[in-house]
């Protein structure tokens, strides 16, 4: 079965602080897609990275950063130095075999200033 | 290039009644697809049109259905709507759809209330 894991429901740091985002993924499939999305108070959800299974390249983009490592099925995100606008869910999310997205539960981030 | 939108951004409806949920893509985009968001299920996949034609359907009931008109705008569409229909109707739209693994990209969202 295909499935992701985000198993922190909600984290709360001070500004300025570093963040990770834990995300786990299970899949049979060989190739396969990962994304992050961010979802403000407003609801619409935001794109941010897209990561496909033979890329294990790490991404970093201003404060944002992304560990992919096939080894331990983890894509793992990284805000460093966290602002008050950061603040957000974020879901990790693997398209499955059936050109489906499978969604994690959420981790809720709150940054305190 | 204008975004993802979504009309209404709320509905309030009572049990039994239907709804229809649109969505117009970003301009050449040709991909649509409809989520569901609840507290207790998260994100789950409800369908994706792309030329007109339903690609792909998640595992809800028949009272959910949709479709896409030739400029590309979508509608969903719900019946006989029960309290757990109540939810954030989110719809995304791609270049090409799924199969090509493209992006998504979301609107706000309808937020749905049933009563």
């Amino acid at each position: 079965a295909q499935k992701v894991t985000q198993a922190q429901t909600e984290i709360s740091v001070v500004e300025k602080e570093d963040v990770t985002l834990d995300c786990v993924y299970e899949t049979r499939d060989t190739t396969y897609y990962l994304f992050w999305y961010k979802q403000p108070p407003s609801g619409e959800l935001v794109f941010l990275i897209r990561r496909n299974s033979f890329d294990e390249q790490n991404e970093i983009s201003g404060r944002y950063s992304w560990n992919f490592q096939k080894s331990t099925s983890s894509f793992n995100f990284t805000i460093t130095a966290s602002q008050v606008v950061d603040s957000a869910v974020y879901f990790c999310a693997l398209l499955d075999s059936n050109y489906q997205l499978i969604w994690g539960a959420g981790t809720k981030l709150i940054i305190k200033p | 290039k204008a975004g993802v939108t979504q009309t209404p951004r709320y509905l309030i409806k009572t049990r039994g009644q239907q709804v229809t949920l649109s969505c117009s893509p970003i301009s050449g985009h040709r991909s649509v697809s409809w989520y569901q968001q609840t507290p207790g299920q998260g994100l789950q996949f409800l369908f994706e049109y792309f030329s007109e034609t339903q690609r792909n359907k998640g595992n809800f009931p028949g009272r959910f259905s949709g479709r896409q008109f030739s400029n590309s705008r979508s509608e969903m569409n719900v019946s006989t709507l029960e309290l757990g229909d109540s939810a954030l109707y989110l719809c995304a739209s791609s270049l090409e759809g799924a199969r090509i693994r493209d992006t998504q990209y979301f609107g706000p969202g309808t937020r749905l209330t049933v009563l």
